[in-house]
């Protein structure tokens, strides 16, 4: 198996502007995460799928921040508009069924915001 | 709340045994992990241990667990400069949907 793939790799734009990230779990796993990671707030999780359904969001940031997951072998994360502070490396993760089910992380996507 | 507690930062030399310490608060966590995150890389799980146990170990990786004082610990024995990465402490509860709490992770540098 590919294990979890993310694109882009990178992404550079402009304040403003939306950005997408894009998620591929691995084959049969039930449970899809985001996690963002900064310097300063370390890695913190904004939503977890179960079956392609949004269990929990409360870490998602606010209203410009949304995720969609319209199948079991994609989700996107969607910031519109983008800001500065919304610089750091996403990660996608995905784990088996349960939630306590070994994770197992994308390479994730460093956005910049200028 | 959740908390899970890191040193930032852990210095050692080729050879040597490398402790990362870290504490939790919630006393319900059932299950602990060691994640570890190589430059550019995402997260790879290293091991875990389930909260009935106070001891596990795999090759040159020992986890000790101490679950009255909330103390998760990883040595790594004979410390290779490929080792050099950051380690995440991760602890989750066995309640329905909860999700990883993750410390802020220790950055362990091996020099040669």
């Amino acid at each position: 198996d590919a294990g979890v793939i993310q694109s882009p790799r990178h992404e550079v734009t402009e304040m403003g502007q939306e950005v997408t990230l894009r998620c591929k779990p691995i084959s049969g796993h039930n449970s899809l995460f985001w996690y963002r990671q900064t310097m300063m707030r370390g890695l913190e999780l904004l939503i977890y799928f179960n079956n392609n359904v949004p269990i929990d969001d409360s870490g998602m940031p606010e209203d410009r921040f949304s995720a969609k997951m319209p199948n079991a072998s994609f989700s996107t994360l969607k910031i519109q508009p983008s800001e500065p502070r919304d610089s750091a490396v996403y990660f996608c993760a995905s784990s088996p069924d349960r939630v306590m089910d070994t994770q197992y992380f994308g390479p994730g996507t460093r956005l910049t915001v200028l | 709340g959740e908390d899970v507690e890191q040193s930032l930062f852990l210095s050692v030399r080729e050879g040597d045994s490398s402790v990362i310490n870290c504490t939790y608060t919630d006393s319900s966590s059932t299950y602990l992990y060691w994640y570890k995150q190589e430059p550019g890389a995402g997260l790879q799980l290293l091991t875990y241990i389930f909260s009935n146990m106070d001891m596990k170990q795999d090759q040159r990786l020992t986890v000790l667990l101490n679950k009255k004082d909330k103390h998760l610990s990883l040595r790594i024995a004979d410390t290779q400069t490929g080792d050099s990465a950051i380690y995440f402490c991760a602890e989750i509860a066995n309640s329905g949907y909860s999700t990883l709490t993750f410390g802020k992770g220790t950055m362990l540098l091996v020099s040669p």
